[in-house]
């Protein structure tokens, strides 16, 4: 099992730039999650897809933030245009059904926006 | 929506016994879970309580009170690589979600 698997581990990008982030669940994890940790906020769920639907965008802070899952093994999270203020680690998390059922986090994403 | 609180530092030596409480309000309560944080990297998960009561796993235990929206993280024998951060989690449904919030976080430090 290779484990949640992130993309790229770390991005430094200049305000206004595109940002992109890529997730690849575990195999067979119908749920998938992405959360934002900084110091000041903590981990913050930005959105959470099941069966590759977004069931609760609550938590993307903006319009400039979209999420997409367009299979079972791949989902993104784009920022645009970004600002110094996304700075932050992004962590992508999959779980299988079941109410006790684990979350499994990737390595996250550690972007900084000059 | 949900708030969670639990203390931002606990210190103690290596052998000892820790507790980390936490305190919850939520709506639509399922669970508590407890992750551990090593810096820099990801979470990780300890532990689940979605009953009453005491759930052990080794070294660890975790403990839930839903009459009193209250659980607590129990570490013994306490090791230099217990030092990280701890967070308390609620699974919470909202409308047909069932989503985990996250307490701010423990930062345990084990001295030798």
């Amino acid at each position: 099992d290779a484990g949640v698997i992130q993309s790229p581990r770390h991005e430094v990008t200049e305000m206004g730039q595109e940002v992109t982030l890529r997730c690849k669940p575990i195999s067979g994890h119908n749920s998938l999650f992405w959360y934002r940790q900084t110091m000041m906020r903590g981990l913050e769920l930005l959105i959470y897809f099941n069966n590759n639907v977004p069931i609760d965008d609550s938590g993307m802070p903006e319009d400039r933030f979209s999420a997409k899952m367009p299979n079972a093994s791949f989902s993104t999270l784009k920022i645009q245009p970004s600002e110094p203020r996304d700075s932050a680690v992004y962590f992508c998390a999959s779980s299988s059904s079941g109410g006790g059922s684990p979350l499994h986090f990737g390595n996250g994403t550690r972007l900084t926006v000059t | 929506g949900q708030s969670l609180e639990q203390p931002s530092e606990v210190t103690a030596v290596e052998g000892a016994i820790v507790q980390i409480n936490c305190t919850y309000q939520t709506s639509g309560f399922y669970g508590l879970s407890w992750y551990q944080q090593h810096d820099g990297g990801a979470p990780t998960f300890l532990s689940y309580n979605g009953l009453d009561g005491l759930e052990e796993t080794g070294r660890f235990s975790s403990f839930l009170s839903r009459s009193d929206s209250y659980g607590y993280l129990l570490l013994q024998e306490l090791q230099m690589k217990d030092s990280a951060s701890y967070f308390c989690a609620v699974k919470a449904a909202s409308g047909s979600a069932r989503q985990l919030t996250f307490g701010s976080g423990t930062q345990l430090t084990v001295l030798p």
